[in-house]
């Protein structure tokens, strides 16, 4: 009975390489999120998507790319892992009922990504 | 663009006492304030919300008070027991699909 599911739980990989977060949830939601929580645990939005919309892109790099090809499932691209990439990533998704953006989000359970 | 923030950094209480955590926001539009709850190795779960169109909302031993015109909002938890020791979190968003922004968090420690 998993809402919100990600895989994998831990990442560990070289700097250089390409990685992907994947992100499920079961709870019939239309939007979904990245968020990015660093060794401080400050917790920051990364994107978010409604009904496979892009519709908050914060100022994130490139190489991080979100590809939604259902709104049930939201997927986080890497490219050229970097030192400062280490974090957690947490995946959230919310219903729409306030239809402004305000609706609870609900958040996975993280990726501890760890780039060496 | 929205700012919160957030104090203590950590708070220390005894079992049975009841903990306050403060934050204050500067978007004067924003009209939702969740309060997540982070435990060690998990996600923020939701422990307690408002809105701007209510002043107080109680759930069992949390309940959570918001001043607008000062723009800042509190959660109290009475009764603390060892299990409400985690990372605590408020946020603040406005419509429009703003971004939802999170203040910096309070280590809460209760010692039996």
């Amino acid at each position: 009975d998993t809402a919100v599911s990600q895989t994998p739980k831990y990442l560990v990989t070289q700097m250089g390489n390409d990685k992907s977060i994947k992100c499920e949830q079961n709870l019939g939601h239309d939007t979904m999120y990245w968020y990015k929580q660093d060794s401080k645990k400050f917790l920051k939005i990364m994107f978010s998507y409604n009904n496979k919309e892009l519709i908050i892109n914060e100022t994130v790099p490139n190489r991080f790319s979100p590809k939604s090809p259902d709104k049930a499932h939201l997927n986080l691209h890497i490219n050229s892992l970097e030192l400062g990439d280490s974090a957690v990533y947490f995946c959230a998704s919310s219903p729409w009922v306030a239809g402004d953006g305000t609706d609870t989000q609900y958040f996975g359970p993280g990726t501890r990504l760890t780039v060496l | 663009g929205e700012n919160v923030e957030q104090h203590p950094s950590t708070l220390s209480v005894q079992e049975g006492d009841s903990a306050v955590i403060k934050c204050t926001y500067s978007d004067s539009a924003s009209n939702y304030f969740p309060w997540y709850k982070q435990e060690l190795g998990k996600g923020p779960q939701l422990i307690i919300d408002i809105r701007s169109n209510v002043g107080e909302k109680k759930d069992q031993r949390i309940a959570v008070t918001l001043n607008k015109t000062a723009k800042h909002f509190s959660l109290h938890i009475t009764e603390t027991q060892p299990e409400d020791s985690a990372v605590y979190f408020c946020a603040a968003i406005r419509g429009g699909f703003q971004k939802l922004v999170f203040g910096t968090g309070t280590r809460l420690l209760v010692s039996p």
